[in-house]
């Protein structure tokens, strides 16, 4: 079975630095990709990236980049010139390209980012 | 452009009470669907999938049920609440392989 691990309960980034919040995976399967997604205080999941297991390059979209090293089978979140806005849960997940149609996607727990001004 | 509507945004209930969320999907035809919970402080737990009209998939036992009588509605239902079923459960779509996307949840608290 697939397992999604985040070992940072919490991050603290100052506004305008850049900060990385770490996902690992495990997986026996080829094929699969990997998402990020924001979760803000009041609650709704936002798609943030998505990344393949055969891109050959690293997803960004705007200030989000995904470092993925596969053969480590991780897969972290890049965010570059921090925001307060960006202040929320961030959670990492999964979803295998072999299990059919149901594309069902496995969470890990969580980081907790905060941006001081 | 799709949109996903999920009510009520907050529900109190009594433990034994029965239960009922509702999420709708528009702007799309035939999504994937999929019931979460989310326990205080916690990742998403998946609870339902769907992947067509009364084809429902449950993935964790529990006193919880769910319906997809029409193709982009998508309902959560319990006849009998229990303490541990509070939590916030959020519904999502995707259409083939793409992302999921979330409803704004519902949080549920059971008294």
């Amino acid at each position: 079975a697939q397992k999604i691990t985040q070992t940072q309960p919490g991050m603290f980034v100052q506004e305008k630095e850049a900060v990385t919040l770490d996902c690992t995976y495990d997986t026996s399967d080829q094929s699969y990709g990997l998402f990020w997604y924001k979760q803000p205080s009041s609650g709704e999941m936002i798609f943030l990236i998505y990344q393949g297991s055969y891109d050959e390059q690293n997803a960004t979209e705007g200030r989000y980049s995904l470092n993925f090293q596969k053969a480590r089978k991780s897969a972290n979140l890049v965010i570059s010139a921090s925001q307060l806005g960006d202040s929320a849960m961030y959670f990492c997940a999964m979803r295998l390209n072999s299990g059919g149609s149901n594309y069902k996607l496995t969470f890990g727990k969580g980081t907790l980012l905060t941006v001081n001004p | 452009s799709q949109t996903i509507h999920q009510w009520p945004a907050t529900l109190v209930q009594p433990v034994g009470s029965p239960l009922s969320l509702e999420c709708t999907v528009e702007g799309t035809s035939n999504p994937n669907l999929y019931w979460y919970r989310q326990a205080a402080g916690r990742g998403l737990q998946l609870l339902f999938y769907s992947i067509g009209i009364d084809q429902i998939s449950s993935e964790v036992p529990q006193n919880l049920s769910a319906s997809r009588p029409q193709d982009r509605q998508f309902i959560l239902s319990s006849k009998k609440l229990l303490l541990s079923d509070s939590g916030f459960y959020l519904c999502a779509w995707s259409y083939s392989n793409q992302p999921q996307h979330f409803g704004d949840g519902t949080r549920l608290s059971i008294l």
